[in-house]
């Protein structure tokens, strides 16, 4: 299997900041990454897929990247409404496989 | 729009078989243009796929639990079932259906989960 691993696994920001969280494969998946936001007592939803590709209805605020191994998730000017948890998930090999997740919270 | 819809039972007994039902709307589990997914979290914890189905029937399993569980479609219209045998304590679990719209590697739509607990 592939494992995925986070960093960190928790932060603290505040209102406008810039959030990075990082994302890792141990083998190569070229893109086929993709990352979910998940907030207490709901299901994950859609953010990226295929490493940088914005989901439709997600905002611009929310961009990833990267290939192979590495990979980021980004939130340009943290709001409100994006304190959750983050998850990264390969889509590359079965079984699909997700990191640990990124608990965003506030500062 | 999508929407799906978990249903079943959220008590099940050790060594028993839990079944979950999806129920569809908006659109029809026989269009090739989706694959439809069950994923779990246990509570506190992270996300796991468990496996889909394609309209032809084509499954595939996560080999953890490939021994375990049946994935198809549900006796009714646009509904599609998982059964998971000989579920244990560490089967207890928010269980998801998803599906995704072509790219059959991520999930675009999810149901709001249902709980099921494992447990005499």
């Amino acid at each position: 299997d592939i494992q995925m691993t986070q960093s960190p696994s928790s932060l603290s920001a505040s209102l406008g900041d810039r959030v990075t969280i990082t994302c890792r494969a141990s083998q190569s998946i070229s893109t086929y990454l993709n990352w979910y936001q998940q907030k207490p007592g709901k299901a994950p939803k859609l953010l990226i897929y295929a490493a940088s590709s914005l989901q439709s209805g997600v905002p611009s605020r929310f961009s990833g990247s990267g290939s192979g191994t590495d990979f980021t998730l980004t939130i340009s000017s943290l709001q409100r409404e994006d304190f959750a948890t983050y998850y990264c998930q390969q889509g590359y090999s079965n079984p699909f496989t997700f990191g640990p997740g990124t608990k965003v919270d506030i500062k | 729009q999508l929407q799906l819809q978990e249903s079943g039972p959220g008590l099940v007994k050790p060594s028993e078989t839990l079944s979950l039902t999806c129920t569809v709307s908006g659109g029809s589990i026989s269009s090739s243009s989706y694959h439809w997914g069950w994923l779990r979290q246990p509570p506190g914890k992270g996300l796991e796929w468990i496996g889909s189905f394609y309209y032809t029937g084509r499954t595939y399993y996560n080999p953890s639990l490939k021994s375990r569980v049946t994935i198809s479609v549900g006796t009714s219209k646009n509904q599609f079932s998982l059964k998971l045998s000989s579920v244990t304590a560490a089967d207890t679990a928010v269980y998801y259906c998803a599906t995704t719209f072509g790219d059959p590697s991520y999930f675009d739509s999810w149901g709001q989960g249902t709980l099921v607990t494992v447990s005499s």
